[in-house]
């Protein structure tokens, strides 16, 4: 119940498209979700987080959308550029837990 | 910005060695984290800590302890390395009541051979 499940495990995609990628939770509990970014040699950092009470959060070329039915959520890139080529992890957490729960990650590579 | 160092950023050790993994963070954060990121499984919690000399297990937490001695440090033990934990070691810190806010070191890969 407290994993999060991402997919695809790595994604290639051409300049200029748009990247997908998706993640579902079983545990209802679970109010934050964000994405982390990571790129070689550094550690992750976040990108972009939605809470539950809204369906699509939108940040530049990022967007989460999420599905509270469904228990899923996904990042979606516009124009994705080479220099978004990188590791992303989704993840969640609850109220009072802080702790955060990471997806497998999906390695995005971006060709120019 | 908050730093979060990490002592090593490679290290090899043979099978058995006690191994000690760093972590220092610089922003008066009280929750501090060790995962370990292997391909395909994602980042998994070994273990975390809330305050000085406090720690929980997270969910992989066999075969590793922790030290907290100052608010600032927060230390990764491996008593008896083995080649099943040659990974790359992420520490995390956060403030508390912020769970957006983690902030993450580099990384060590450690390597047990």
């Amino acid at each position: 119940q407290q994993q999060v499940k991402q997919s695809p495990q790595s994604l290639i995609v051409q300049k200029g498209g748009i990247s997908i990628i998706n993640c579902a939770y079983e545990n209802t509990a679970f109010d934050y979700f964000p994405w982390y970014q990571q790129f070689p040699g550094k550690g992750p950092a976040l990108l972009i987080a939605i809470r539950p009470d809204v369906s699509e959060k939108k940040e530049g070329r990022f967007t989460i959308s999420f599905n509270k039915s469904a228990k899923q959520f996904s990042l979606h890139i516009m124009d994705s550029q080479p220099g978004d080529s990188a590791t992303y992890f989704c993840a969640a957490s609850m109220e009072g837990a802080q702790k955060l729960v990471f997806g497998q990650g999906t390695r995005l590579t971006i060709n120019p | 910005d908050v730093k979060v160092t990490q002592s090593s950023r490679y290290l090899v050790k043979r099978t058995g060695e006690k191994v000690f993994l760093e972590c220092v963070q610089d922003m008066d954060h009280e929750n501090m984290f060790w995962y370990r990121q292997d391909p395909g499984l994602g980042l998994r919690l070994i273990y975390f800590s809330y305050d000085v000399k406090m720690k929980e297990k997270g969910d992989i937490p066999e075969g590793y302890s922790v030290s907290r001695e100052k608010k600032e440090r927060f230390s990764l033990i491996l008593e008896s390395a083995s080649t099943n934990q040659t990974s790359m070691y992420l520490c995390a810190s956060q403030e508390e009541g912020w769970v957006y806010g983690y902030t993450f070191g580099s990384g060590t890969r450690l390597t047990v051979v």
